[in-house]
């Protein structure tokens, strides 16, 4: 069974707040990414990084920033929340290569009023 | 990026029937990953596939890894309601493990 925690669940949040997005495993996987998906449309990659000190910007553009300090730790940070972040943030972490298989976080529902 | 294409958009189908969804691209993938994801809930593995012609069960679900590294295919059988959620394929094409997703198949099982 998959260990990776997403907090908050939900967030409700007026425009120009800054927030972070939480994610945490405890399988020492050293990738981990961040997907961006609409009520039930397909899963776009924002972020991703292969271990400490690595980030990457995924395949769909996005105004967050990720760090990654830790292996266990992968935060989402948004500067400024607009109604267009309105969205569920999904986290995720792999082995590795040779191991591909992502395990997913129950996600982050964001409401940007 | 390479597109996935999954087929059907969404299936309503009765209690005890089979299910049957797959998905296809241009390009050749090297792992395929079957997931399922229920209502405000990530995606949860169901069943991967690394080898090309590979058949592979898990319970009631069975996948294929397509001969042409293509496509891939999803089987449900005897459905029961919680089979209810969105199942995603998706595909990778190289270790450095960036995942396409196709757009999902919604499945509605009724009593």
């Amino acid at each position: 069974e998959a260990d990776i925690y997403q907090t908050p669940r939900y967030l409700v949040i007026g425009t120009g707040k800054k927030i972070t997005l939480e994610c945490s495993q405890t399988m020492g996987h050293d990738k981990m990414y961040w997907y961006q998906q609409d009520p039930g449309m397909e899963l776009h990659l924002i972020h991703y990084s292969y271990g400490v000190n690595s980030t990457e910007k995924g395949d769909l553009s996005s105004e967050s920033t990720v760090s990654r300090i830790r292996t266990e730790h992968f935060p989402l940070t948004l500067e400024s929340a607009r109604p267009s972040h309105t969205s569920q943030y999904l986290c995720a972490s792999s082995v590795g290569f040779g191991a591909d298989e992502q395990f997913f976080g129950p996600g982050t529902r964001l409401t940007v009023l | 990026g390479q597109q996935l294409n999954q087929s059907p958009q969404s299936m309503f189908i009765q209690e005890g029937e089979d299910v049957s969804m797959n998905c296809t691209s241009s390009s050749i993938f090297n792992t395929w990953l079957w997931y399922k994801q229920e209502p405000g809930e990530g995606p949860v593995l169901l069943i991967a596939l690394y080898k090309a012609g590979e058949l592979t069960s898990n319970g009631r679900l069975t996948a294929q890894f397509g001969i042409t590294r293509k496509d891939s295919f999803l089987n449900i059988s005897a459905s029961i309601p919680s089979d209810v959620g969105i199942y995603f394929c998706a595909g990778l094409t190289d270790s450095w493990g960036k995942l396409q997703f196709g757009a999902g198949t919604q499945v509605v099982v009724t009593p």
